[in-house]
């Protein structure tokens, strides 16, 4: 079964530090996608990053970057210069291309709190 | 602008009452999604359509019933039949794996459903 981990159920960090949020997933597939959203607390779902498989270079939004470690299943988030306005859930996701069933697979979900 | 729509953002229903949750969509796309969100938890799959006239059982389908008579709409009725439906209720859209393309979800604002 493919399966998505985050381990930090909820971090806090002062404003302008940089905090890595922690993701894991299982899969035997090749080719798939690897999303994180954010949820803040209006709960509207926000996609941050999404990364290709067969892509080598870590994807980047802003100041958003993620380190896709492919031989070790890992998918991490990285916020530079943190702000307020990124107080939320933050949710990583995988899909296979070849499950076909166009479902995505959630992690739990990690609180991150900006501290002023 | 486009976009998905959930209505109304908030609904109150008494107990053993069917209600319907509104989703309509003018993405284009193909597939939509119904997923149960409870407090500081996760998504979870309800039902989800790849194309009209179809749809299949997620995670959670009991006490739940969908249709998908058009492309642009996805209404979830939450039956007197659910234990315990007091949640928030998001819907998404995505194109499908035919597209052949990264096929993240876009989702709407939600609906919080109270029944007392």
């Amino acid at each position: 079964a493919q399966t998505v981990t985050q381990s930090q159920p909820e971090m806090s960090v002062q404003e302008a530090e940089t905090v890595t949020l922690s993701c894991t997933y299982d899969t035997s597939e090749n080719n798939y996608y690897l999303f994180w959203y954010k949820q803040p607390p209006s709960r509207q779902m926000i996609l941050v990053i999404r990364q290709e498989a067969y892509k080598q270079q870590n994807a980047t939004e802003n100041r958003f970057s993620v380190n896709f470690q492919k031989a070790a299943k890992s998918f991490s988030l990285k916020i530079s210069d943190s702000q307020l306005g990124d107080t939320a859930m933050y949710f990583c996701a995988f899909n296979a291309f070849m499950n076909r069933d166009d479902k995505i697979i959630f992690g739990k979900g990690t609180r991150l709190h900006i501290l002023p | 602008d486009g976009g998905i729509t959930q209505s109304p953002k908030y609904l109150f229903r008494k107990e053993g009452q069917n209600v319907t949750l509104s989703c309509e969509q003018n993405l284009n796309h193909d597939a939509m999604y119904w997923y149960r969100q409870d407090p500081g938890q996760g998504l979870r799959l309800i039902y989800y359509s790849q194309i009209v006239n179809d749809f299949q059982k997620g995670d959670i389908a009991e006490g739940y019933s969908v249709s998908r008579e058009k492309k642009e709409s996805f209404p979830l009725t939450v039956t007197s039949a659910q234990k315990n439906p007091t949640a928030f209720y998001l819907c998404a859209s995505s194109l499908t794996w035919t597209s052949g393309t990264s096929y993240e979800q876009y989702f709407g604002p939600g609906t919080r459903l109270t029944v007392t």
